[in-house]
């Protein structure tokens, strides 16, 4: 079956200006999660849902960054007002969420995010 | 809280040499451990895992083995090939726990042919 599916996979925008962002996760996966990794950095943990709730914001960087998800499938993560810092790669995962140590997440390609 | 601990790259080696890259954690219970791998441009895949201590997970070559005495969950391979140029994570996730992982910072591998 498809895996987990993310768009644009390159966003250029200025600063200052709003970016949505898309993950389409394996579907029957309940768990979602965001993360953000920066040149040469590891995974930054953002936010993760379970369904369409999100039980753990813990990791948005500031108020600018929020996310959703509709149906328990689709998710956009929003950033306002970009600013140049937010330039990374952002990825998104899934996994099927059963409560066991070990599930697997399966990740997207990512997205670039260049703000200018 | 939990961390996973990775030797900080970038490892360069020639093909057919012998890798390690060695991951420590820290972390309460029983852990699964895990190693993920990059490719450039892609997102990370699951290399292979371990569920409890002694497993030894395996894939592509690759093996690493749970030590809970030691707390590691070093990645070897007996011989590498240029394709294997990635970046490589290690990471723990503990039931009970929140749903979210815990990852190393990555560690790249740079194979020479």
């Amino acid at each position: 079956g498809a895996g987990v599916s993310q768009s644009p996979s390159n966003k250029v925008t200025e600063k200052g200006k709003d970016v949505e962002l898309r993950c389409d996760p394996i579907s029957g996966h309940t768990a979602l999660y965001w993360y953000r990794q920066s040149l040469g950095q590891g995974l930054e943990f953002l936010i993760y849902f379970q369904g369409n709730s999100a039980p753990d914001k813990s990791g948005l960087p500031s108020d600018r960054f929020s996310a959703e998800r509709t149906g328990g499938s689709v998710s956009t993560l929003t950033i306002q007002r970009t600013q140049q810092e937010d330039s990374a790669v952002y990825l998104c995962a899934s996994s099927s969420a059963l409560g066991l140590a070990s599930d697997t997440q399966y990740f997207g390609p990512g997205t670039r995010l260049t703000v200018l | 809280g939990d961390s996973v601990t990775q030797m900080e790259g970038p490892v360069t080696l020639s093909e057919e040499a012998f890798l390690t890259i060695n991951c420590t954690y820290t972390a309460t219970g029983y852990p699964s451990l895990f190693w993920y791998v990059q490719y450039p441009g892609e997102g990370l895949q699951l290399l292979l895992k371990a569920t409890k201590a002694d497993d030894k997970g395996s894939n592509k070559g690759f093996e690493a083995t749970y030590r809970k005495e030691t707390t590691s969950f070093h990645l070897e391979k007996g011989s590498v090939q240029v394709s294997d140029s990635a970046v490589y994570f290690c990471a723990l996730s503990r039931s009970g726990g929140s749903y979210i992982p815990t990852f190393g910072r990555g560690t790249s591998l740079i194979v020479h042919p």
